[in-house]
């Protein structure tokens, strides 16, 4: 069954450093997007991406963050200047469709700022 | 925009006993419904989606939801529990061709 995948499951960085998040998803759909989930919270929107563009964003998203689909394949979330606040999981996910297809979820990615 | 509530946060409930999560939303438009399981250190898994039609659904590991337009409600039901069905349970709407809010979650916890 085709999944979407992340690497790394877990990245631990310094404040102020550059992370890069990947995701690799299902090969036959369009659109991408990614969530995060900070600690015992809620699961929340960042950002979705249709056409090799942004196509929503929430104020999560600030300059820190871009996304870009540098192949066929890959999906990435760049932050670049890290807070202890952007520690949380971040999860990948890509649909079909965005109309009444369902988002696949990726394992997600532990990132640690200290 | 669309809200989701789950009121509780955390349901122990004993093996082989029924239980239900519930959900409930606000929307001024017509929305689908979904919920996510996420088992621990694990991602999130669809259970199951209400797009439209009947408005009892079915899905997978033998758990249902009804959607309640007149209440805005989509609680999820399962008649029996076992050990296994331990996790956290995220209902989320979305519009039309927009993203998925979530919900805070509920914490299942199956009690042998």
């Amino acid at each position: 069954e085709p999944e979407v995948t992340q690497t790394p499951s877990h990245q631990v960085t310094q404040m102020g450093q550059e992370v890069i998040l990947r995701c690799v998803p299902i090969s036959n759909h369009l659109y991408f997007y990614w969530y995060r989930q900070i600690l015992g919270q809620k699961v929340e929107f960042l950002v979705s991406f249709y056409n090799n563009e942004i196509s929503e964003k929430s104020e999560i998203f600030d300059d820190q963050f871009s996304v870009e689909r540098p192949d066929g394949s890959n999906f990435t979330l760049k932050i670049r200047s890290t807070k202890l606040e952007d520690s949380a999981m971040y999860f990948c996910a890509s649909s079909r469709q965005t109309d009444r297809s369902e988002a696949f979820f990726g394992q997600g990615t532990r990132l640690t700022v200290v | 925009a669309q809200s989701v509530t789950q009121l509780d946060s955390q349901v122990p409930v004993f093996e082989e006993a029924p239980v239900e999560l519930r959900c409930n939303y606000s929307s001024s438009v017509s929305v689908y419904l979904f919920w996510y399981v996420q088992y621990p250190n694990q991602g999130l898994q669809l259970l199951l989606k209400y797009l439209s039609g009947s408005t009892l659904v079915k899905g997978i590991n033998g758990f249902e939801a009804e959607f309640n337009k007149s209440q805005t409600s989509f609680h999820l039901r399962k008649p029996s529990v076992h050990i296994s069905d331990t996790a956290e349970y995220f209902c989320a709407v979305k519009r039309s061709r927009e993203k998925l809010t979530f919900g805070t979650g509920t914490r299942l916890t199956i009690i042998p």
